[in-house]
């Protein structure tokens, strides 16, 4: 149980473009998910948190309009990288909170998706 | 300052060897401590997750310590194999809801 998705696993696209990313919880229900990035030999980087009907709530330095993020099911969270440059090029991370749990603040992670910007 | 110290920053080991990661904390209040371990390429994958009454938890060969007292935990890795070769990241919760406080990892090669 507790299996979390993201899809694409890796992207490559052009600078300027859009590209988005899912995030499904398979097994059970989210209201929480997070997204999170990682750059080579770094540790993940909390960059926003989503609620399932509201809106998310970005973390300092991480520009809103930029990486936009929609939970609207209990079991999808979608982040789009608009106007992507290379420096966006990253690992994501996703991660996703059982609703029914109300200890332990357990967060299951999706596989990561690589994104490269030409 | 990052509030989750883990050292060493990377080792090598040999197939069948032990090793242990350290990893030391500032968090507070603290709920509870993590380790997941991360394939290169992959996301996290929890090994072990204790509370502050937990001294010790097992999961196979994975082994972890917590003294919250003294803020810090280790991770036992016992008769290393090859697969064990990956990211090992300890994570500490400040409360049941509260946002992960992520530590820079420790990259553990397994040679044969």
């Amino acid at each position: 149980g507790a299996v979390v998705s993201q899809h694409p696993s890796w992207v490559i696209c052009k600078s300027g473009t859009s590209v988005k990313i899912e995030c499904r919880s398979l097994d059970f229900q989210a209201t929480t998910m997070f997204w999170y990035r990682q750059f080579p030999k770094q540790s993940l980087m909390l960059m926003a948190t989503s609620n399932e009907g509201s809106k998310a709530t970005y973390e300092q330095g991480v520009e809103k309009d930029k990486f936009l993020i929609n939970h609207a099911s209990l079991t999808l969270s979608t982040l789009t990288v608009t106007s992507a440059h290379p420096e966006d090029s990253s690992f994501y991370i996703c991660s996703a909170r059982d609703s029914l749990v109300r200890v332990g603040n357990e967060q299951f992670f999706g596989p990561g998706t690589r994104l490269t910007v030409l | 300052k990052n509030q989750v110290e883990q050292s060493p920053q990377s080792l090598i080991i040999l197939e069948g060897k032990n090793c242990t990661l350290q990893c030391n904390y500032t968090v507070s209040p603290f709920s509870n401590l993590r380790w997941y371990k991360q394939d290169t390429g992959r996301g996290p994958v929890s090994l072990t997750i204790m509370t502050f009454s937990e001294n010790t938890k097992s999961n196979g060969r994975y082994t972890a310590t917590l003294d919250a007292d003294t803020k810090q935990s280790s991770l036992h890795i016992t008769a290393s194999q090859l697969s064990d070769s990956a990211s090992y990241i300890c994570v500490v919760s400040s409360d049941s809801w509260g946002k992960l406080q992520f530590g820079a990892g420790t990259q553990v090669v397994v040679t044969p």
